[in-house]
């Protein structure tokens, strides 16, 4: 129930496409949903953030859609580009249970966008 | 500096060597997390600290030995380590925990750890 199923592993996207990476998961205490994004040979850092008390958030290309009655969330990289290629983590904690509103993180999917 | 650093880079021990795992972070924070990145697997979180004290061990082996001394400094000694334990461990910080509603967490680039 602590899990975070994320699809697909890998995504080939060409420029000017639009990515999109599914994340699902079972505990309803869910209440934070971030998105991170890796490049090879560095630490994910920060992509965009929801709370469950809105459906959508956008900022720039990067939009989260949230559908809290189907306990899914996925991010859309609008535009796709080159630079955009990285691995891309979705994540979920619950601040309010006993886990310190630890992050329990989805294993990851590489999007490579081709010129 | 900014962010969250961490030292060295890459490691590579023998499973009988001793060594640390250093990380600062010079984002005012008040928790610090290790974890473990390894190939095809959701990252993996091996301790918590708050103010300095350990707030959660994930069942890690006690051959990881975490330590923090002040808010900006996280430790991790390794000994005896087994070549399963070969993979990219990455220190993280926030804010403060995430009772509450959710803490964005800024992570290093990770120490890359082979041994042999």
């Amino acid at each position: 129930q602590q899990q975070v199923k994320q699809s697909p592993q890998s995504l080939i996207v060409q420029k000017g496409g639009i990515s999109i990476i599914n994340c699902a998961y079972e505990n309803t205490a869910f209440d934070y949903f971030p998105w991170y994004q890796q490049f090879p040979g560095k630490g994910p850092a920060l992509l965009i953030a929801i709370r469950p008390d809105v459906s959508e958030k956008k900022e720039g290309r990067f939009t989260i859609s949230f559908n809290k009655s189907a306990k899914q969330f996925s991010l859309h990289i609008m535009d796709s580009q080159p630079g955009d290629s990285a691995t891309y983590f979705c994540a979920a904690s619950n601040g309010y249970g006993g886990s310190q509103g630890n992050l329990i993180f989805g294993k990851g999917t590489k999007l490579s966008v081709k010129p | 500096e900014t962010g969250v650093t961490q030292t060295p880079r890459h490691l590579v021990m023998g499973m009988t060597n001793k060594k640390s795992l250093k990380c600062e972070q010079h984002l005012g924070h008040n928790a610090m997390y290790w974890y473990k990145q390894s190939a095809k697997k959701p990252l993996e979180l091996m301790f918590v600290y708050s103010l300095e004290e350990r707030v959660e061990n994930n069942s890690v082996p006690s051959r990881f030995s975490p330590e923090c001394p002040n808010s900006s400094h996280l430790f991790l000694h390794l000994h005896t380590l087994q070549p399963e334990d070969s993979a990219l461990y990455l220190c993280a910080s926030s804010q403060d925990l995430g009772l509450g509603g959710g803490q964005p967490q800024h992570f290093g680039d990770g120490t890359r750890l082979s041994i042999l």
